[in-house]
């Protein structure tokens, strides 16, 4: 069966320091990848995704990157926090080649406080 | 721009009561929407989807294209309901979505004993 695995799933980190999240799923192969995030007061919203190795696509524009260097490994980084980029972050799969009625397979969730 | 609006932050009923969970969507096109609920310590995960048409643990929704609605209906609360519910959307503008969703901003529901 399939597995999503995104650590760590608590981190304080300070303002200007670099930020590595990473993600991986067991299972699959060639799936497509996502990072969310969620800020305080807001939905869900999607950061970044990929569907396939090195592949990014950003949604929204801001202070971070991410990175496929394999097929089931997704990285979130930033080289210097901004305290903006407080909130908790969660990393999805779906199969991909698939349209758009596909289940999204969530993570456990990363709560990053930036102070 | 997609957006998905749930109105209610917070929803209190009592166990045994009808509970509908609010969510509206506006695109230009066609979207597929989705329930997605979060149980405590648990991780998020599909409740149902538009496209299936069925009835998960007593939820149903109905996509109402005239009202842009998507609401979540149960009539018979459960205190193991208690989760938070994001309404979802994914939509296809002329090639694949990819998997993307759009979620709304998610309702807190507490079912009372």
């Amino acid at each position: 069966s399939q597995t999503i695995h995104q650590w760590p799933a608590t981190l304080v980190q300070p303002v200007g320091s670099p930020l590595s999240l990473e993600c991986t799923v067991e299972g699959t192969s060639n799936p497509n990848l996502y990072w969310y995030r969620q800020a305080a007061g807001r939905g869900l919203q999607l950061l970044f995704y990929s569907v396939g190795i090195g592949q990014i696509s950003s949604e929204v524009p801001q202070n971070l990157s991410a990175s496929r260097p394999q097929d089931r490994q997704f990285i979130l980084s930033s080289k210097k926090l901004l305290l903006s980029d407080s909130g908790f972050y969660l990393c999805a799969w779906s199969p991909g080649l698939t349209g758009m009625n596909t289940e999204a397979f969530f993570g456990q969730g990363t709560r990053l406080t930036v102070v | 721009a997609q957006r998905v609006t749930q109105p209610e932050k917070l929803l209190s009923v009592f166990k045994g009561a009808p509970v509908e969970l609010k969510c509206n969507y506006s695109y230009s096109g066609s979207p597929e929407l989705f329930w997605y609920v979060q149980y405590s310590r648990q991780r998020l995960q599909l409740l149902l989807r538009h496209i299936s048409r069925e009835s998960i643990k007593g939820f149903t929704a109905d996509l109402n294209k005239g009202e842009t609605s998507f609401h979540l209906k149960k009539p018979f609360a459960q205190e193991e309901d208690s989760a938070m519910y994001y309404c979802a959307s994914t939509y296809n503008a002329g090639g694949t979505s990819y998997g993307k969703l759009t979620f709304g901003q998610g309702t807190i529901l507490t079912v009372h004993p």
